[in-house]
Formats: C-alpha cells, structure tokens, sequence
C-alpha cells in the first residue's frame, strides 16, 4: 500500500459549486497533515495544516479521520483561481506526498 | 514567502555528463531538501540536510549526490545524468522537522532537467 494515495482526478468543478476529496495514508503513527497547492508548472505552497478536530480557512475546510486514516479537502463556492492541483502531504520521519488532486474549476 | 532561489532553472544536457543544480536561500533554515517530481510520481525526496556538512539520503538517492557547505547553499550532482533522471526537481527548507510540528517546508521554484 503506498504511504499517501490521491485520486488525482481531474475534478471538474462548475464555478460557485462545492467540491470534497479525500486521501487515505498508511501510517496509523503518522502526527501531522497538510494540504498543500500547485499551481501548473510551479511549486507547490502550503495551504493548509489539517489538525484533528478540523479546520476552516475561508472557504476551505480540512478534515481529519485518525480511525480511517483519511484526510479530507472541501472547498466551498469554487473560484477560477481554486484550479490548481490540491496535494496531500503527511509528516512521518520526513514528508511523504501524495499525487495530487487536480481541480478545474469550469465558468 | 521564503528566499529560495534554484539555478539554473531549465537545463538540457546529455547522457553521462555531470550536473549541478543550486539551491539558495536567505533564511537562514536549518534543513534543506532535495525533490523531484515526475507525471504519475508523489514528490519524492533524493537527499537532505540537517545542517552544514550533515547530509542523508531520501528515498530516491541512487545516482544523485549533495554537498553543504554553506547554510544558505544546498547542491545536487548527478555524477553522470540518464535519461531516468529527467524530471523535474525541487529544492525546499524547514526551519523544524519535529515529526509533531506543524512548521511548513517552503519550495523552490524548480529546475526543469532534461536528459537526452
């Protein structure tokens, strides 16, 4: 099973919708969780730390589930500016990326 | 957003040549690293360095190795480039690992290799 797997989609979003993906990971020992952005042809930049009672930024809202070691992205009211590739990312002895999200958010 | 600088930022050259690859940063982090990324591939760490002159391997560390001379200076050699080793790599820095801390590694913005 590998460490950190993404659907990588593409997830064609309708501009305004909402949008939700998930990504499991494999080490139950695993402490810290991330969702990072990667824009094409760029370097991915942290987006949000997910934490485990959950958080909110804006119109983002991560998730955490320890018993079934998913984590998860919702982005509400999809801009234009939100199509970018959405990468789960998971802190063990070092971080360990998943493949990514692709997200493209349709006018 | 974090001072990291790669060069050069697109390169090609041929089978067994040698290459290097600079990252640079004004942070003054602690902990550099080296990535690359590949269509179908999760970023994959080649080496990294947990200081001046203390460096180890990632996961994918054959043919590859660093030096860190400097704090700010973080360098990749292929010692003799393949075809496999087009890709693109990324440099990033942390300023803490601890494996319960939230502190962010910040990215360069690439170098674009290719091997022909």
């Amino acid at each position: 099973r590998k460490e950190v797997e993404q659907d990588p989609g593409p997830f064609n979003v309708p501009e305004g919708a909402t949008v939700a993906f998930n990504c499991t990971y494999s080490n139950s020992a695993s402490q810290s969780f991330f969702w990072y952005r990667q824009d094409c042809r760029k370097e991915p930049k942290l987006l949000m730390s997910v934490y485990s009672s959950g958080n909110e930024d804006g119109r983002f809202t991560a998730q955490l589930n320890r018993a079934s070691q998913y984590i998860s992205l919702l982005i509400r009211d999809s801009k234009l500016s939100d199509s970018a590739t959405y990468l789960c990312v998971v802190k063990m002895s070092r971080l360990a990326f998943g493949k990514g999200n692709q997200v493209v958010v349709i006018p | 957003d974090a001072g990291i600088t790669q060069s050069p930022r697109h390169k090609v050259t041929e089978t067994g040549t040698p290459v290097t690859l600079r990252c640079h940063q004004t942070e003054n982090h602690r902990y550099m690293y080296w990535y690359r990324q590949d269509p179908g591939h999760g970023l994959r760490l080649i080496h990294y360095s947990y200081g001046v002159k203390d460096t180890d391997k990632g996961e994918v560390s054959d043919g590859y190795s660093v030096s860190r001379s400097k704090t700010e200076d973080f360098l990749l050699t292929l010692e003799s480039a393949t075809s496999s080793q087009t890709s693109v790599y990324f440099c990033a820095t942390a300023n803490s690992i601890s494996s319960s801390s939230y502190n962010e590694q910040f990215f360069g913005p690439g170098t674009r290799l290719t091997v022909l």
